[in-house]
């Protein structure tokens, strides 16, 4: 069965850092790009970041730029996001999603359940 | 403020046609596929329709997509209870360089 099981969020303050994992079974990791996409409560769906299979390209919305990091082991099946300098927008349930193509740039074909991320004093 | 523009609700009876707009720009539609994803009360998006008019293996052919210069559209014929939904519209964008999202629809079915 095709499968990814985010993990890693939680309760944060503000200015501080998490790392959210995502780990992928039932397809051959290293074949795809992968994505993170979230949701803050009762809102829209918003593209954090994407990278592709080798790792070779990344890619980040303005909103996150400079204080999220992606990057995957193909070796471990797993995706990160590397989040600092979070702040109260960044609320969000965050989303794991794999690629249809190696590149990234096609569409999101499986997702995660979400791991919730709440930045709050 | 979404870079493309959904309508916030539709909806309809059982049995009926109802369709979804999605409005972008030459720079993201006008230039690239749109795909469509549902997601269900409580639950994670479901990619719908990508490539523009693609179904993947396991979608209804009562869903449908379509594009023209830069806008899109779904179609859900036959409509049933369980399409009640939120329903997004995205396409990759070449000026910002991300993809990008509309703000969604919700689905009602009467």
């Amino acid at each position: 069965e095709v499968q990814l099981v985010e993990s890693g969020g939680g309760l944060v303050q503000p200015g501080r850092s998490l790392r959210l994992s995502c780990a992928a079974s039932g397809f051959t990791f290293d074949d795809y790009a992968m994505h993170w996409v979230r949701q803050a409560p009762g809102k829209g769906l918003e593209w954090v970041s994407g990278i592709s299979w080798n790792s070779g390209s990344t890619g980040y919305a303005d909103s996150v730029k400079g204080r999220f990091t992606i990057s995957r082991d193909n070796a471990k099946n797993s995706l990160y996001l590397q989040m600092n300098s979070l702040r109260a927008e960044d609320t969000a349930l965050y989303y794991c999603a794999k690629d249809r193509l190696d590149s990234g740039f096609d569409a999101f074909d499986i997702w995660g359940q979400g791991t919730m991320v709440t930045v709050s004093s | 403020q979404s870079v493309l523009t959904q309508p916030p609700s539709a909806s309809g009876t059982p049995g009926q046609r109802v369709t979804i707009s999605c409005s972008g720009s030459s720079s993201n539609i006008g230039s690239n596929y749109v795909y469509w994803y549902q997601q269900l009360p409580g639950t994670a998006p479901k990619l719908l329709i990508y490539r523009n008019n693609q179904r993947p293996s396991g979608v209804p052919d009562r869903f449908s997509g379509s594009k023209s210069g830069t806008s899109a559209s779904l179609a859900i014929s036959g409509l049933r209870s369980e399409d009640e939904a939120d329903y997004y519209c995205a396409a990759w964008d070449d000026s910002l360089r991300v993809w990008v999202f509309g703000g969604g629809t919700k689905l009602t079915v009467l």
